[in-house]
């Protein structure tokens, strides 16, 4: 189930079951959005990207699936296993940002349970 | 094709002392951007630069903190008599054109 802990939301599945970690960006005008894994005392390692102009992108086990309407990412994760353990955050890049300047939102910890 | 480098990965520091932190990008990587992220936060833009131009310095606190990316060697994040509430992690990352590459971090600890 999901559950809000101190700072971070949490997510807890059952190894092999399907994970859903949603995402409220803030900028309407955003037109590029990514997915960051980021493991207990690691730096953010890129997962899977989307642009604005697609509704859904696949990788291998995940998927981005972007609502532009309502200003919604979310993250699918298949056949979740325990080495997906981690906090996940989505970041996007508004358009008038010069370069690649990611705005980051405020993470999911996903604990994945044996 | 090393990744992005961070040194050093913890960095305890005294308050009233100065903190530097460096990062070395992919190769071929021109831009360079610093992150900022508290315990159980998100990460928090603060700099971005390329070779020996600050671009976007928005997230930047207005004392004590500056940041360069000279044209030879690793960019640098230099913190000036550092308090408790610097204590955090540092992140940098490089890019090409979109996709961004984070490295592992300096955490640093003020005491």
């Amino acid at each position: 189930g999901e559950s809000v802990g101190l700072h971070l939301p949490t997510l807890s599945v059952q190894e092999g079951d399907n994970s859903i970690i949603n995402c409220a960006y803030s900028n309407s005008a955003s037109d590029y959005f990514i997915w960051y894994k980021q493991e207990s005392g690691k730096g953010p390692q890129f997962i899977i990207d989307i642009r604005s102009n697609m509704d859904k992108r696949q990788g291998q086990r995940v998927t981005v699936l972007l609502n532009k309407t309502v200003k919604h990412l979310s993250l699918q994760i298949a056949a979740t296993q325990p080495g997906d353990s981690a906090v996940y955050f989505c970041a996007e890049n508004p358009p008038d940002n010069a370069g690649n300047m990611l705005t980051f939102g405020g993470g999911t910890r996903l604990m994945v349970k044996p | 094709n090393a990744g992005v480098m961070q040194n050093p990965r913890h960095l305890v520091r005294r308050r009233g002392q100065e903190a530097r932190l460096r990062c070395s990008p992919m190769k071929g990587h021109s831009h360079v951007y610093w992150y900022r992220q508290l315990p159980e936060e998100g990460l928090k833009f603060m700099v971005y630069l390329q070779k020996e131009n600050i671009i976007d310095e928005s997230g930047m606190p207005k004392e004590r903190f500056s940041a360069e990316f000279p044209k030879e060697g690793p960019s640098i994040l230099r913190i000036q008599q550092v308090v408790r509430g610097d204590s955090a992690a540092y992140f940098c990352a490089s890019s090409r054109q979109t996709e961004a590459f984070f490295g592992q971090g300096t955490r640093l600890t003020v005491v």
